[in-house]
């Protein structure tokens, strides 16, 4: 079955991009219709939806963090990418990728979370 | 935005009780809700989605119910296992969003 694998540095300094990616193993990335997206969950906090890129390439990003984050998709690599700028402390968080089904209309499979620190 | 809040924050019950956990949502969000359990260390696991329908491979003492703005996730007869934090999250309105959950422990 599919499963997702996020990856990434574990430390950011401040002002700088998080870059994290997530592998899809066990299916294609293109095949069915999917958003493909990141949530994040800073320490003692509930979830933020952060973003999200469907299999036909639209992006949707949370307003609160638009102006800073791009989702982008390498189908050669069957992986989907986050990228967020000028990081801060509050963008310490850990990162989940996730699948949003068009089956099940929710996020029905994610990764194991990738722990994200901003600090110099 | 729309804004969910879950209730209560925590919950203390015992194994074989049964668990009532709610979210309401700041306006209708017809029947786009699904629920969450995170266990720590671990991803988030699908429960409900569309207010009730169950997730593959999930256990049928997990049910869900409501529409609008009220929403219940029901745990029949709780196993050691279930003891964890649900999340209820809308995709009526984007962006989307989730509750601040609620931590159901052991009593």
């Amino acid at each position: 079955q599919v499963q997702l694998q996020g990856s990434g540095p574990g430390l950011v300094k401040p002002s700088q991009t998080l870059s994290l990616t997530c592998t899809v193993s066990g299916g294609s990335i293109s095949s069915g219709y999917y958003y493909w997206s990141w949530i994040r969950q800073p320490a003692g906090k509930g979830l933020d939806w952060v973003g999200r890129i469907s299999t036909t390439g639209n992006t949707n990003y949370n307003p609160s963090l638009e102006s800073r984050v791009t989702i982008s998709v390498d189908t050669s690599k069957n992986h989907f990418s986050l990228n967020l700028t000028s990081v801060t402390a509050a963008d310490t968080a850990v990162y989940y990728c996730a699948r949003f089904g068009s089956g099940t209309t929710a996020f029905d499979i994610w990764g194991q979370g990738t722990m994200v620190t901003v600090s110099s | 935005e729309i804004v969910l809040t879950q209730s209560p924050a925590t919950l203390s019950l015992s194994p074989g009780e049964r668990a009532t956990l709610s979210c309401r949502a700041s306006q209708s969000v017809s029947n786009y809700l699904a629920w969450y359990q995170h266990k720590p260390g671990q991803a988030p696991r699908l429960l409900i989605y569309d207010s009730f329908n169950r997730a593959t491979g999930i256990p049928a003492r997990f049910s869900g119910s409501g529409s609008g703005t009220d929403f219940i996730l029901t745990i029949g007869s709780l196993e050691p296992e279930d003891f964890a934090v649900y999340y209820c999250q809308q995709r009526y309105s984007w962006p989307d969003s989730f509750g601040q959950g609620t931590r159901l422990e052991i009593k």
